[in-house]
């Protein structure tokens, strides 16, 4: 049972266009949603997070926006850079005290293309 | 400060065997999670360690387990290892009750034979 999804595996976007990544999850008990950037051989990078008491956080180039009726976040990155080239993924928790376990989604692989 | 480190980077075993991986957490840390990234999946989480007890625990049975010794760093032991225990092998540290800033080491890369 996949409790987070990433249905696009794959983006290609045009360097200094927006990239939107999508993310839906299915458990109404996640409260707390983060995305995570992965480059090749590397661990994944911590990006940015929202609560569910938010519906959008920004940082810099990076926006997230979160749906809770619809169980939908989107990650916005504007512009886009060639270095934002990696793997993208969505992670979600529920408040559990003494356990933050991160349910991940699969993933979605993004080109910037110059 | 020094970030999350683990070893050894790859390792290859044959099934049946037994293996240990091991994880220093980031200084300042004292919870340890390990998760099992599959080829084309995104990571699985294990277990959590927290003052050296197991702190939650994913879908993987017993025979991966593990320790945090008193230093916050970590083992993950996996016995009588299958084909499809070959993946990539994450430990990440935080802050217990931290509901972000977790720092997720290179991993170990395990293949089974």
């Amino acid at each position: 049972d996949q409790q987070v999804k990433q249905n696009s595996p794959s983006l290609s976007v045009q360097e200094g266009r927006i990239s939107i990544l999508n993310c839906d999850y299915t458990n109404s008990m996640f409260d707390y949603f983060l995305w995570y950037k992965k480059y090749p051989a590397e661990g994944p990078t911590f990006l940015i997070s929202i609560s569910s008491i938010k519906d959008k956080n920004e940082d810099g180039r990076f926006t997230v926006f979160l749906n809770k009726s619809a169980k939908h976040l989107s990650l916005h990155i504007v512009p886009s850079q060639p270095g934002d080239s990696a793997v993208y993924f969505c992670a979600a928790s529920a408040a559990n005290f003494g356990n933050e376990k991160l349910t991940f989604g699969t993933g979605t692989r993004l080109t910037i293309i110059p | 400060e020094t970030g999350v480190t683990q070893s050894p980077t790859h390792l290859i075993k044959t099934r049946g065997q037994q293996v240990t991986l091991r994880c220093s957490s980031q200084s300042g840390h004292n919870t340890v999670s390990w998760y099992q990234q599959a080829l084309g999946q995104g990571p699985q989480f294990i277990f959590q360690y927290y003052r050296e007890e197991e702190n939650g625990r994913g879908n993987f049975p017993p025979r991966f387990s593990g320790l945090q010794f008193p230093n916050y760093s970590s083992e993950l032991n996996v016995n009588a290892l299958e084909l499809d225990d070959s993946a990539l092998y994450l430990c990440a540290s935080s802050l217990q009750g931290a509901r972000y800033g977790y720092t997720f080491g290179s991993g170990t890369r395990l293949t089974v034979v």
